[in-house]
């Protein structure tokens, strides 16, 4: 079946221009995550839905940051006012339930901020 | 705040069992150890998990000690396409925050 899908994959914008980054879960899971991962760095945590509702929102970096969720399925992440050290990979993650169920990502949308 | 310690790379030759071990001796009852795996550009993806019990999949092999402080994960015949890097990370069903941390860089050498 369909695994989890991010989009764009790649995105390139000017330092001070807002960014969204779409994620689609895969169908019927409730949990889902954001993670952003820099060069050659490790998976950072950002925020971890349990349906519409963000229960952990504790990882976001700054207040540039948000992220929703509607219907329980796709999420976006916005990014205002887009700095250099933003550029990054984006990856989503879901879960079929709780936080303990396996996490399945997405491929990650790459974010160049010039 | 780091819950894991990993070492940062190993090598291993195709063939052989790759032992990849991983130290949380501040773990809490509640949480679960999950290894998962990332190839270069790719995202992370899921390779076993456990709470207690040793545990065996299609992929792996999870030991964790009886204190539950230390873990490896045994990839039995490593092949040149396990060569990615590898996160241990802990799990608990009460909120907390995901930390991935950087992993070990596996290298299966032909």
């Amino acid at each position: 079946g369909a695994g989890v899908s991010q989009s764009p994959s790649n995105k390139v914008t000017e330092k001070g221009k807002d960014v969204e980054l779409r994620c689609d879960p895969i169908s019927g899971h409730t949990a889902l995550y954001w993670y952003r991962q820099s060069l050659g760095q490790g998976l950072e945590f950002l925020i971890y839905f349990q349906g519409n509702s963000a229960p952990d929102k504790s990882g976001l970096p700054s207040d540039r940051f948000s992220a929703e969720r509607t219907g329980g399925s796709v999420s976006t992440l916005t990014i205002q006012r887009t700095q250099q050290e933003d550029s990054a990979v984006y990856l989503c993650a879901s879960s079929l339930a709780r936080q303990t169920d396996t996490q399945y990502f997405g491929p990650g949308t790459r974010l160049t901020v010039l | 705040d780091a819950k894991t310690t990993q070492p940062p790379s190993m090598d291993c030759a195709e063939g052989r069992a790759a032992n990849l071990p991983c130290n949380h001796s501040t773990i809490s009852g509640n949480e679960y150890v999950y290894w998962y795996r990332q190839i270069h550009s790719q995202g992370p993806q899921y390779i076993i998990h456990g709470l207690k019990n040793n545990e065996t999949n299609e992929m792996a092999s999870l030991i964790i000690t009886e204190d539950r402080k230390s873990s490896t994960l045994i990839l039995p015949h490593a092949t040149l396409r396990d060569t990615a890097v590898y996160y241990c990370i802990l799990l608990a069903n009460t909120g907390n925050q995901f930390y991935f941390g950087t992993g070990t860089s596996l290298t299966v050498i032909p």
